[in-house]
């Protein structure tokens, strides 16, 4: 079966710039959740979303956001950019559980110049 | 709130040879705890997980993990490293609360070098 799919790829933004970041999940999964990921900071949990609601969140401005559609589909948005959201956006989504295996996109690497 | 320690960013062995990557965590209730491994310009795959039961966990690649709950660790292992094993290891834990999967805390990673 067709596994996450994160879009686009590669995307170069300037500060100040808004970017909206698009992910599909495994059939039949609901749970949607995002990370950023930096050389300084790591992994770093965004949000969570499961059935169109958010279940969790972590800490960044609320210049990160998202949402989840009805199909589970996702998109995170980052308004003003800064130089320092420059990062790979990894995508994961897991069906519904606790301690069930996420399964992770190949990711959005956002530069901002 | 919940932790995890990997320690040593880098470490190089001979291919062959007994990989051990180190992870600590700190969890007020009893953790779900995965080993996930990242190759370049690649999104995350799942290693192996501990839920509840056997806590010695075995996964895929020949890996396998011990949870050790009076040490708070869980190392992973692999007798015999392979140069194909070369990439980065992240120690992750979550609550796993309510109906989703809640959300991973991660540790910075542990890169993996293997000579031939």
């Amino acid at each position: 079966k067709a596994g996450v799919t994160q879009t686009p790829r590669y995307l170069i933004k300037t500060r100040g710039q808004q970017v909206t970041l698009s992910c599909s999940p495994i059939s039949g999964h609901r749970s949607v959740s995002w990370y950023q990921q930096t050389p300084g900071q790591g992994l770093q949990f965004l949000f969570e979303y499961f059935s169109e609601t958010q279940r969790n969140k972590g800490n960044f401005p609320g210049r990160f956001s998202g949402r989840q559609f009805s199909n589970s589909r996702s998109e995170m948005n980052v308004s003003t950019l800064e130089l320092g959201d420059s990062a790979l956006y990894l995508c994961a989504s897991s069906l519904a559980g606790s301690g069930t295996e996420a399964f992770f996109g190949q990711g959005t690497r956002l530069t901002v110049v | 709130a919940q932790s995890v320690t990997q320690l040593g960013s880098h470490v190089s062995v001979s291919e062959g040879a007994l990989v051990l990557l180190r992870c600590n965590y700190s969890s007020s209730v009893p953790p779900y705890l995965f080993w996930y491994v990242q190759y370049p310009n690649q999104g995350l795959q799942l290693l192996l997980k501990y839920t509840t039961g056997a806590t010695l966990v075995k996964g895929i690649n020949g890996f396998e993990a011990e949870f050790k709950k009076s040490e708070t660790s869980f190392h992973l292992t692999k007798p015999s490293a392979h140069m194909s094993d070369a990439a980065e290891y992240f120690c992750a834990v979550s609550e796993g609360y309510g109906g989703s999967q809640g959300n991973l805390i991660f540790g910075k990673g542990t890169k993996l070098s293997v000579k031939p």
